[in-house]
């Protein structure tokens, strides 16, 4: 069985306090690792997709990187803006098309 | 303007009364799905359908039906047989390859509320 635990839970900082979000996965065959961001109240926004390990992806302020065992997405010089939470999901080969998520962290940016 | 629609945004559900929540996408994906979003909890998924007039039980079924009788829309009925039924409701499509990949994109959600 797939299993996706993300740490922290939760994570406060202070605007352009770099920080990073864990997310650590046990798969039969990755097909795929997700990052989204979700806004209270909204469904989940896409941030990245990543394949195979050694992979990185950047969008803005946020970088999300994969090893064999985990995916982190660095958030950089974080603003106000950047809080929300943030999910990891993955696709396995033995899951066929179903995402299996972690719990999430939110992330608060003061001022 | 492509994406997913959800609706209502809100929705009240009296004691043994069955609700539909509506699901609509105009991204032509073969694959839709429904999440059950608790408080401080991950998203657990309810039913998926790859292709039209098929659809799965995901890990969460029991309470729920749905049907997949168009491409476009893939509607939930929370039955009175679902004993907790609040939550947040997240619908999603699901590309298949091609330059997104094999991402999943979601809706804007509704909230399901117990009167």
């Amino acid at each position: 069985e797939d299993q996706v635990t993300q740490s922290p839970e939760a994570l406060r900082l202070q605007e352009g306090e770099s920080s990073s979000l864990n997310c650590s996965y046990t798969v039969s065959g990755l097909r795929g690792l997700f990052w989204y961001r979700q806004d209270p109240g909204k469904g989940p926004e896409f941030l990245f997709t990543l394949y195979s390990a050694g992979e990185e992806k950047e969008k803005e302020r946020l970088k999300a990187t994969l090893t064999k065992k985990e995916s982190f997405l660095h958030i950089t010089a974080p603003k106000p803006e950047d809080s929300a939470t943030y999910l990891c999901a993955v696709l396995s080969g033995a899951a066929g098309n179903k995402l299996t998520f972690g719990g999430g962290t939110r992330v608060l940016v003061k001022p | 303007d492509g994406g997913i629609t959800q609706s209502p945004k809100y929705l009240f559900r009296k004691e043994g009364q069955n609700v539909t929540l509506s699901c609509e996408q105009n991204l032509n994906h073969d694959a839709m799905y429904w999440y059950r979003q608790d408080p401080g909890q991950g998203l657990r998924l309810i039913y998926y359908s790859q292709i039209v007039n098929d659809f799965q039980k995901g890990d969460i079924a029991e309470g729920y039906s749905v049907s997949r009788e168009k491409k476009e829309s893939f509607p939930l009925t929370v039955t009175s047989a679902q004993k907790n039924p609040t939550a947040f409701y997240l619908c999603a499509s699901q590309s298949r390859g091609g330059s997104a990949g094999e991402t999943q994109y979601f809706g804007p959600g509704t909230r399901l509320l117990v009167l």
